[in-house]
């Protein structure tokens, strides 16, 4: 079955770590994103990515960093210089190009806490 | 930036009964594409129903249809015969055409009640 798969389901990390959640896609699609959701403040752009070994920021992206070696993968570290990174994470994907078949297809979220 | 607001952060309904949430957006664009996501208390998002804006004609996929008003920037979404299977944060989001980056409203929560 195609998808995107996140791991771990749930994270945790003592402060000052650094953590990388891990995020692939067998969908074949360009585009991948990452996203922080807080309750009551819906989903926040943190990273995205439109083609290999390219990404641009998103609204929040201080205190993380992404790469994007592979088409599939399209992991994320928070780092110690993120001041408040307990949170919910979603990763998603989608084609390039497509109009309204530009939706987003997620995955099913890691759940970080910082002790 | 475009912003989209949801101004019900909780909503409730009767089984069986009809129930409608409300988007309304910010834009300068033509062209665009309007969605709504439900994420289930298992976190999961799933798309419910997209709306092309060059599109007169309201979707509908089964017991949920939109209400899209282009001029008032306005796209509800209308949920008939609620099951209890329908509680869920429901969010409006929004993407420029063309563009891959979406924004979303910051949800409604929808408790049914049986």
């Amino acid at each position: 079955d195609g998808g995107i798969t996140q791991s771990p389901k749930y994270l945790f990390r003592k402060e000052g770590q650094n953590v990388t959640l891990s995020c692939e896609q067998n969908l074949n699609h360009d585009a991948m994103y990452w996203y922080r959701q807080d309750p009551g403040q819906g989903l926040r752009l943190i990273y995205y990515s439109q083609i290999v070994n390219d990404f641009q920021k998103g609204d929040i992206a201080e205190g993380y960093s992404v790469s994007r070696e592979k088409k599939e993968s399209f992991p994320l570290t928070v780092t110690s210089a993120q001041k408040n990174p307990t949170a919910f994470y979603l990763c998603a994907s989608s084609v390039l190009g497509g109009g309204s078949y530009n939706e987003q297809f997620f995955g099913p979220g890691t759940r970080l806490t910082v002790l | 930036a475009q912003t989209v607001t949801q101004s019900q952060p909780e909503m409730s309904v009767q089984e069986a009964e009809t129930v409608t949430l409300s988007c309304t957006y910010d834009t300068s664009e033509s062209d665009y594409y309007l969605f709504w996501y439900k994420q289930p208390p298992s976190r999961q998002m799933i798309l419910v129903i997209r709306q092309e804006a060059y599109k007169q004609q309201n979707a509908t996929e089964n017991r949920f249809s939109v209400n899209f008003q282009k001029a008032a920037k306005s796209f509800s979404l209308k949920i008939s015969d609620s099951q209890l299977g329908d509680a869920a944060m429901y969010f409006c989001a929004y993407l420029r055409s063309p563009g891959n980056q979406f924004y979303f409203g910051t949800g409604t929560s929808l408790t049914v009640i049986p």
